[in-house]
């Protein structure tokens, strides 16, 4: 299986300033045959259902704000928020879906400083 | 829009089937470009993708090996629905379950069943 381990567990920013987290894949999940990185990253609030947010590891879901962005190739993938709101307080998972079987990472908490 | 809605009840005992459906509107269980997914999420586990189905000329499936001898995913062309039964349950399976849509990633999920397994 592939296992996603993201950095940090949590992460507490301003208001306004950059939050960046991290996420590493144990097997690279860049398909070859399309060139595009089966990577996803979701916001979880609590009490709802994971919300997708970035899909082919850099492309946002309809409605999502473009402060919102993914990164990264192969095994090394990062969102950027890039100018954090409160309505962004959250839990964030990576998720690969190169399987079966499909895995996600740990869940990043972030929180207002 | 798509929309999913689980049903089932919240509560089974120990060593009982977990029965959990979940009802598509807005796409169809049987669409050739789309699967369907449960996905359960507990403190211990975090997010545990569990089983897939979809439909291209003919059924097919996934399961998770860590259920695979418990679990069947099933669909319901008549209602346009799927279906979870996870079988000979310990309170190690307490968890939100989650329907999903995969049209490549997860895009659409539904709101959650927590499913309480008591001894």
């Amino acid at each position: 299986d592939i296992v996603m381990t993201q950095s940090p567990d949590s992460l507490a920013v301003s208001l306004g300033e950059r939050a960046t987290i991290n996420c590493k894949s144990s097997q690279s999940v860049l398909d070859s045959f399309n060139n595009k990185n089966h990577l996803a990253w979701y916001q979880q609030k609590p009490g709802q259902p994971p919300k997708a947010l970035i899909y082919w590891a850099s492309t946002r879901e309809s409605g999502v704000p473009d402060r919102f962005s993914g990164s990264g190739s192969g095994t090394d993938f990062t969102l950027t928020i890039s100018s954090l709101q409160a309505d962004d307080v959250a839990l964030y998972y990576c998720h690969q879906y190169s399987g079966p079987p499909f895995t996600f990472g740990q869940g990043t908490k972030l929180e207002i400083k | 829009q798509v929309q999913l809605q689980q049903s089932g009840p919240g509560l089974v005992k120990s060593s009982q089937t977990l029965s959990l459906t979940c009802a598509i509107s807005g796409d169809s269980v049987s669409g050739n470009s789309v699967a369907w997914i449960w996905i359960r999420q507990s403190p211990s586990r975090g997010l545990e993708w569990l089983a897939r189905t979809y439909y291209r000329s003919k059924w097919y499936f996934d399961y998770a090996v860590s259920v695979k001898s418990r679990i069947t995913i099933n669909p319901d062309t008549s209602k346009n629905h799927f279906s979870l039964q996870l079988n000979s349950v310990t309170p190690e399976d307490t968890a939100v379950y989650y329907c999903a849509r995969q049209r490549d990633h997860f895009d659409y999920w539904g709101q959650g069943t927590l499913v309480t397994v008591s001894s």
